[in-house]
């Protein structure tokens, strides 16, 4: 799977939209772009994912670049409860029906401090 | 619709004791994946699940077990327990096991004396 790079932290204002950058120069034709994140204490949370195409959905919103070497969650009105590790993923999607998913792995992920 | 349930939610064990963890998954949720999380290693991988079967494994001792029912619940166990193996224990769920949107539970919290 590709590396990512994350900013260990950022901070943003309350009501402002938060653009989480994540570089993944590496990465493969067939891997996908996932985003999760994981507030103090509580397990992660899926928030969302896509391969080449900008996705949206109720929580956030995925920019991928056109040559797929990095990408932007953007989270539109940020919130006190918005604070949380963010993490980038990139997984080729599991082998078809038996193979199985062989987990997530969780890097570093980037802090984000959503200020009042 | 209700999220990954896990029981219990919080666990003392003394060393060399076992220990059984339930997940119940989201409704329609075929996958179960559990994964142990600790400050020093971050989220490592379990097991997953899908339809009764131990479809992928992680590098864990045999010590750690699981199993899924036919309502897609599962269970995880852990013999002889060992110090190193306080830790919060998650379990994820998913639709089936074609991609990796998961869904975790609030996890088990086992310490073990």
């Amino acid at each position: 799977d590709a590396k990512t790079t994350q900013p260990t932290s950022m901070d943003c204002a309350e009501g402002r939209a938060a653009n989480l950058p994540c570089n993944h120069s590496t990465i493969s034709g067939n891997e996908y772009v996932y985003w999760y994140r994981q507030i103090h204490s509580q397990g992660p949370q899926y928030i969302i994912h896509g391969l080449k195409n900008n996705e949206t959905n109720e929580m956030a919103s995925l920019i991928i670049t056109e040559d797929r070497k990095s990408s932007t969650l953007i989270l539109p009105h940020a919130t006190l409860r918005d604070t949380a590790v963010y993490y980038c993923i990139v997984r080729v999607a599991p082998v078809g029906s038996g193979g199985g998913a062989d987990g997530l792995t969780f890097g570093k992920g980037t802090h984000l401090i959503i200020q009042p | 619709k209700a999220g990954v349930t896990q029981t219990p939610r919080y666990l003392i064990k003394t060393r060399g004791q076992q220990v059984t963890l339930s997940c119940s998954p989201i409704s329609g949720h075929r996958s179960v994946s559990w994964y142990q999380q600790t400050p020093g290693q971050g989220l490592q991988f379990l097991f997953e699940y899908f339809s009764e079967t131990q479809r992928n494994k992680g590098n864990f001792p045999g010590r750690f077990s699981g199993r899924q029912f036919s309502n897609s619940r599962s269970e995880m166990n852990v013999s002889t327990l060992e110090l190193g193996d306080s830790a919060l224990y998650l379990c994820a769920s998913s639709l089936d096991n074609l991609n990796y949107e998961q869904y975790f539970g609030p996890g088990t919290r086992l310490t073990v004396t």
